[in-house]
């Protein structure tokens, strides 16, 4: 595709839900990114994969939040028994590589998680 | 924290003029980039400069990187109308995650 996708745009689900949100990275890049973004704040990192692993999960809060991405290409971002404080813009980016000198990241447009 | 600082947090000007944001960082890194965003979603791309570059020019944008005071300028030649968003600066260490500041809120008046 032309460019990062992620579905859906929108999700308002209700406290202790679960939801799974869809990344689709450009075609080629290795890297993908998961980034959650609060209203008046930048974005802040959750996990990172090259190719199938994920190489550095430290920003995802806790044990609520899994990320897969089997086949090196599409990942999904999984939230467990949703919370109030979930809401929030979730961001996935993706890069060519993962080499932190080279990796413009281009993000998609972003999926809206309200819980009510 | 390593988040990075933007300064100023907002700014308006008139269109036509130049816009000049300032971005510091505490760590040492390999790579700084600046992002716009529009309406809460989606961040585009705008410049990547790489720690051993000082300056690079894209259009209507010019970066700057001065790693020895740990910081990183963004202007906006002859601003326009359609400038108007949120403008982020993020970097990378040894890791290739990015790191974010709050953000700059530009306003440019028609």
């Amino acid at each position: 595709g032309a460019g990062v996708s992620q579905t859906p745009s929108n999700k308002v689900t209700e406290k202790g839900k679960y939801v799974e949100l869809r990344c689709d990275p450009i075609s080629g890049h290795t890297a993908l990114y998961w980034y959650r973004q609060s209203l008046g704040q930048g974005p802040e990192f959750l996990i990172y994969f090259q190719g199938t692993g994920a190489a550095d999960d430290s920003g995802l809060p806790n044990d609520r939040f899994f990320a897969v991405r089997p086949e090196g290409s599409v990942s999904t971002l999984k939230i467990q028994r949703t919370e109030r404080g979930d809401s929030a813009v979730y961001l996935c980016a993706s890069s060519r590589t993962g080499l932190s000198s080279y990796n413009e990241q281009f993000f998609g447009p972003g999926t809206r998680l309200t819980v009510l | 924290s390593q988040q990075g600082e933007e300064d100023p947090q907002a700014l308006s000007i008139q269109e036509g003029e130049n816009a000049t944001m300032n971005c510091s960082y505490k760590t040492s890194i390999n790579n700084l980039q600046w992002y716009r965003q529009n309406s809460g979603r989606g961040l585009v791309h705008l410049i990547l400069i790489r720690s051993n570059e000082r300056e690079k020019h894209s259009g209507r944008l010019r970066v700057t990187l001065d790693t020895s005071k740990k910081s990183s300028s963004l202007l906006i030649t002859a601003s326009r109308a359609a400038d108007t968003a949120s403008y982020f600066c993020s970097f990378t260490g040894a890791n290739s995650k990015l790191t974010f500041g709050k953000g700059i809120t530009l306003s440019v008046r028609p």
